[in-house]
């Protein structure tokens, strides 16, 4: 079993729609998670991170934690063509220590 | 706005050669990291480091090694590259206490032949 998982896409969605994004990790003692982005060709950049469970909302993110379920998502409303890109989700097992890293979810939004 | 830049941004290297990635941070962090990215495979950490002279292996140290002589510069270096070191590689920095928040440079694309 990999310690963070991601289910690696394409995820098609509509433009205007709702994209959701999940991510399953193995070590209950994970403290902190992030979701960065990847454009094609580009090298990643944070766009969200989370330490408490329950919702966190940023403009168009929102990002979901439930440490006893040991997943995190993703939600990106009002999808545009820009957001297409690999999101990786990565989870930081203590504070100031390394990340681990999901596969990535394709996410392909379609005018 | 944090810059971290790499030496190269494509590399093509024999088999057997000695080789050295270089990463900069302009942001005064403490903590430096080096990825390799694959398909299929997502980032792994080779190797980071928490202060200067400082190290620690990562996921797959394997075949590299690092150095860290200034805050600013760390740098991967590939003692015998082989073809299965084919890959993205890329660096990242982040403050200390925020080990997850990174910024990631623009890679660099090595190629062993």
């Amino acid at each position: 079993q990999k310690e963070v998982e991601q289910n690696s896409g394409p995820l098609s969605v509509p433009e205007g729609a709702i994209a959701s994004l999940n991510c399953t990790y193995s070590d209950r003692g994970s403290q902190s998670f992030f979701w960065y982005r990847q454009y094609s060709g580009k090298s990643p950049e944070l766009i969200m991170f989370i330490y408490s469970n329950g919702d966190k909302e940023d403009g168009r993110f929102t990002a979901q934690l439930n440490k006893a379920s040991q997943y995190v998502s993703l939600l990106i409303r009002d999808s545009q063509p820009s957001d297409s890109a690999t999101y990786l989700c990565a989870v930081e097992k203590a504070a100031g220590n390394k990340l681990t890293f999901g596969g990535g979810t394709r996410v392909l939004v379609k005018p | 706005d944090v810059k971290v830049t790499q030496s190269s941004r494509y590399l093509v290297k024999r088999t057997g050669e000695k080789v050295f990635l270089e990463c900069v941070q302009d942001m005064d962090h403490e903590n430096m990291f080096w990825y390799r990215q694959d398909p299929g495979l997502g980032l792994r950490l080779i190797y980071f480091s928490y202060d200067v002279k400082m190290k620690e292996k990562g996921d797959i140290p394997e075949g590299y090694s690092v150095s860290r002589e200034k805050k600013e510069r760390f740098s991967l270096i590939l003692e015998s590259a082989s073809t299965n070191q084919t890959s993205m590689y890329l660096c990242a920095s982040s403050l200390t206490g925020a080990g997850g928040e990174q910024y990631f440079g623009p890679g660099t694309r090595l190629t062993v032949t």
